[in-house]
Parts: C-alpha cells; sequence; structure tokens
C-alpha cells in the first residue's frame, strides 16, 4: 500500500535556527508530493508540490527518488511558521502523513 | 463566500441520530472529497467525487453515505453512529479530479462528535 511517513509528531526550534521536517514515502511509480500546511484556527492549505520546484514562504523540498524522501527545509525560521504540516503524496491516490507540528520560540 | 463552506462548524448527536453534514464550493471545481481527521491518526481520504460521480470510496462503513447532487455541492448523510468516529471531517474540492497532482482547496470542518 503507498504510504507517507512523517516520522516526527513534534517540532521546536528557536527563530532563526533552520527548520526541516521529514517526509518518506513508500510507493512506487512516478511520486506526486506535496507539503500542506495548517495555521492555528486556519484552513488546511497547499504550502508548496514537488513539480512547481518553487519557494513558499522560504521553504524549499526536494524529492530524493534515492531515498524516497520529500524533506521540508527553511534555513531560517520564523515565530509565523509555527503551524501543524503535511506531508502528502500518491500515484494514483493521494495519501497524507500523520503531522508535524511546528512551534518557534523567540 | 468565495472557497469551501462547511456547515455545521460544530455537532453533537447520538448513536442513534441522523445527521447531514453540508459543504458547498464557489471554485467551479469538478472533484469534491470528504476526508476524516482524527486524533493522532492521518487524514483518512472517505469519498471522492468526479463530476458529480463518486470514484472513491476507500472502504468506509455504511452509515456513512456520500450524497453529491452537483458538483458545487456535497453531503455526508449520518446514521447509527459510534463514539470512533468522532473527528473533524474535511471537504476539499480540486479543479478536475482523480489525479493525484491536483491542488487540494479545503473547508474548514465539521467537528463531530458522538456522544
Amino acid at each position: 500500500a503507498q504510504r507517507v511517513t512523517q516520522p516526527e509528531k513534534l517540532l521546536s526550534v528557536f527563530k532563526g535556527a533552520p527548520v526541516e521536517l521529514k517526509c518518506n514515502y513508500s510507493y512506487s511509480g512516478s511520486p506526486e508530493l506535496f507539503w500542506y500546511v495548517q495555521y492555528s484556527r486556519q484552513r488546511l492549505q497547499l504550502l508548496l508540490r514537488h513539480i512547481s520546484r518553487e519557494s513558499i514562504k522560504g521553504f524549499t523540498a526536494d524529492l530524493n527518488k534515492g531515498e524516497t524522501s520529500f524533506h521540508l527545509k527553511k534555513p531560517f525560521a520564523q515565530e509565523e511558521d509555527s503551524a501543524m504540516y503535511y506531508c502528502a503524496g500518491g500515484d494514483y491516490k493521494l495519501s497524507f502523513g500523520a503531522g508535524t507540528t511546528v512551534t518557534v520560540r523567540a | 463566500e468565495t472557497g469551501v463552506t462547511q456547515t455545521p462548524r460544530h455537532l453533537v448527536m447520538g448513536m442513534t441520530n441522523k445527521k447531514s453534514l453540508k459543504c458547498e464550493q464557489h471554485l467551479g471545481h469538478n472533484a469534491m472529497y470528504w476526508y476524516k481527521q482524527s486524533a493522532k491518526k492521518p487524514l483518512e481520504l472517505m469519498f471522492v467525487y468526479n463530476f458529480k460521480e463518486q470514484t472513491e470510496n476507500n472502504s468506509v462503513p455504511s452509515r456513512f453515505s456520500p450524497e453529491c447532487p452537483n458538483s458545487s455541492h456535497l453531503f455526508l448523510h449520518l446514521h447509527t453512529l459510534q463514539p470512533e468516529d468522532s473527528a473533524l471531517y474535511l471537504c476539499a474540492s480540486s479543479q478536475v479530479g482523480g489525479g493525484t497532482n491536483e491542488k487540494l482547496f479545503f473547508g474548514s470542518g465539521t467537528q463531530l462528535s458522538v456522544l
């Protein structure tokens, strides 16, 4: 079965420090991968997707087929980055990871 | 209102009740989805409708009955639910549906509590 795994449920970093959220996938075929984010009291929304190869709010994510990973990174975390982050992917059906709660401390 | 709207925001029901969740999208999308978000579990896809036709039923118990009268509206009819069905139910839409490379637009969800 296709699966997306986020090994970290909680991640706490200081403002200005780098942050990396891990995501691994386990399915064959060409992966379609996304990061969704949910800020406090807001709805779940798309942050970025790998096909766009874009940087959103300073975040980037690189698809590593060898390691079957799609980790989300930001070199300098800001307090407004505190949120719940979900990795999602699938080759024919989209699956979500369990999510990682990020807290950026001042 | 633009985007994806879900009502009610909160719902408390007994196990013998019948209730319905409603979702409406004003984005001109053709695909709509129901997801279940339980505490400590990943988002679970329940149903997918594409151009009003159900294209995915992810082994959901029959006590959950979806209805999609048109591409803008999606319902989830609930009857004889169990306490373990308590969760946040999210509706989403996408442009075409069926593929995994589409951006999903989510509603705010209905927080359901089954007593």
